[in-house]
């Protein structure tokens, strides 16, 4: 089963507000990844962490490693309506095995 | 750079049918993955390969379902004799081996409902 906790599970939001979620997991990740996936589609990446502490941006989008290499967090500024979707944190081991979060679902009223 | 493409996008199959479904990854990516979601859930890992060679393979993939990729180009994946738990999205995910930056890219996914 999965070992990531993803929180929250859903969130509600008004347009232009700042967004976080996070990932924590009992296990150690060499890579952290954030997907976005649309319904009926594939994930598709946003953002990509090689290196514990590592800060990294896409846009308005802001992702970190932790520093235990066990947790990661994505923020989300300024929100817009095509940001609606189900966000999902994924963690790489040495086996090239990808391991995922149960999905942040984010609505927002414009 | 097409991105990962995958064939059929949707499959409604009788139980106890045979399905078949392809994977062509991006054009020189050498590891391909296979993966299952359901509904409400995040993807699970179930096989890859490394060029033709099968690498691993998750306790989720039962002996009803066979993989492979003959050239090491495309794959596919083969599910015998469907159960209506088999329902769910396949996905399939692409990457290249030789930099140490291990990142998978998802194709669009089949969505399989057995009846």
């Amino acid at each position: 089963g999965q070992q990531l906790n993803q929180s929250p599970q859903s969130m509600f939001i008004q347009e232009g507000e700042d967004v976080s979620m996070n990932c924590t997991s009992s296990s150690i990740f060499n890579t952290w990844l954030w997907y976005k996936q649309d319904p009926g589609e594939g994930p598709v990446l946003l953002i990509a962490l090689y290196k514990a502490g590592e800060l990294t941006s896409n846009g308005r989008l802001t992702a970190q490693f932790g520093i235990t290499r066990k947790d990661s967090f994505l923020n989300i500024s300024a929100s817009i309506p095509s940001d609606v979707g189900i966000y999902f944190c994924a963690g790489l081991n040495a086996g090239n095995m990808l391991t995922f979060g149960g999905g942040t679902r984010l609505m927002v009223k414009p | 750079d097409t991105g990962v493409s995958q064939d059929p996008r949707h499959k409604i199959t009788k139980r106890g049918q045979n399905v078949t479904f392809r994977c062509d990854p991006i054009s020189e990516h050498n590891r391909l993955y296979w993966y299952r979601q359901t509904l409400g859930q995040g993807p699970e890992f179930l096989t890859y390969f490394q060029n033709e060679a099968q690498l691993e393979k998750s306790r989720l993939l039962s002996d009803r379902f066979s993989a492979e990729r003959p050239k090491g180009s495309f794959s596919t994946l083969e599910i015998q004799r469907t159960e209506q738990g088999d329902s769910a999205m396949y996905l399939c995910a692409s990457s290249s081996l030789g930099f140490q930056r291990e990142t998978q890219y998802f194709g669009p996914g089949t969505r399989l409902l057995v009846l």
